[in-house]
């Protein structure tokens, strides 16, 4: 069974600083690769999505992530954070279908003005 | 459309009650999930179906059932409440397709208590 890990649990950052969120997955075969996002009180929503072609996607607002085959390590970034970005970020991965994903433990941004 | 619904938003329990937590997609998603949300662990998968009919468990089944009998609904049914049931429950509903990657649209949650 795959697991994912999310090694930063809760992240604090001064406005306009930059992000990196780490995600690394244990599963040697073809993965889909997600980040989903929660702002306080609300469901999850989807950030951006890998499943092949250029490692490097682009997701909404701003952020981007890369996937590292040999690392099985699929990172988000933001160049410069805002206090709007506050939210619990998951990285998730399957495997084949849409309906069973598997989520790392979420990682807390505290932005701070 | 209205995406994923579900219902109740909030529900308290007693031990050993039972109840039924609603989802709903007007999407015709043929996928549709349920996660459990509880702090530091972040999502865990009760139960998933891929179609009407259809249903399999997840990583933490104990305590649930579920049931698809429409494409629309997939209501989730907790036999004995217990309270390591207290959790934030979220349905999820995805479409298939051999083209792309599939994401998943979630629910509001329903924030469930058992005391």
């Amino acid at each position: 069974a795959q697991s994912v890990s999310q090694h930063n649990h809760h992240v604090i950052l001064s406005e306009a600083a930059s992000l990196e969120l780490g995600c690394n997955y244990s599963y040697g075969g073809t993965v889909n690769l997600f980040w989903y996002v929660q702002y306080p009180g609300q469901h999850l929503q989807l950030l951006l999505k890998y499943f092949s072609g250029d490692p490097l996607v682009k997701g909404i607002k701003g952020f981007e992530a890369e996937f590292i085959k040999s690392k099985f390590s699929f990172n988000l970034r933001k160049p410069s954070v805002q206090w709007s970005d506050t939210a619990e970020y998951f990285c998730a991965v399957n495997t084949g279908t849409a309906s069973k994903l598997t989520f790392g433990t979420g990682t807390r941004l505290q932005v701070t003005l | 459309n209205a995406g994923v619904t579900q219902t109740p938003k909030f529900q308290v329990l007693k031990t050993g009650q039972s109840m039924t937590l609603q989802c709903a997609q007007d999407m015709n998603h043929e996928y549709m999930s349920w996660y459990r949300q509880d702090p530091g662990m972040g999502l865990r998968l009760i139960h998933y179906s891929v179609g009407a009919g259809i249903t399999d468990q997840g990583e933490v089944p104990n305590g649930y059932n579920v049931s698809r009998s429409t494409t629309e609904d997939f209501p989730l049914r907790l036999l004995s409440a217990a309270p390591s049931q207290t959790s934030v429950y979220f349905c999820a509903s995805s479409y298939s397709s051999v083209l792309e990657v599939t994401e998943a649209f979630f629910g509001q949650g329903t924030r469930l208590t058992v005391v």
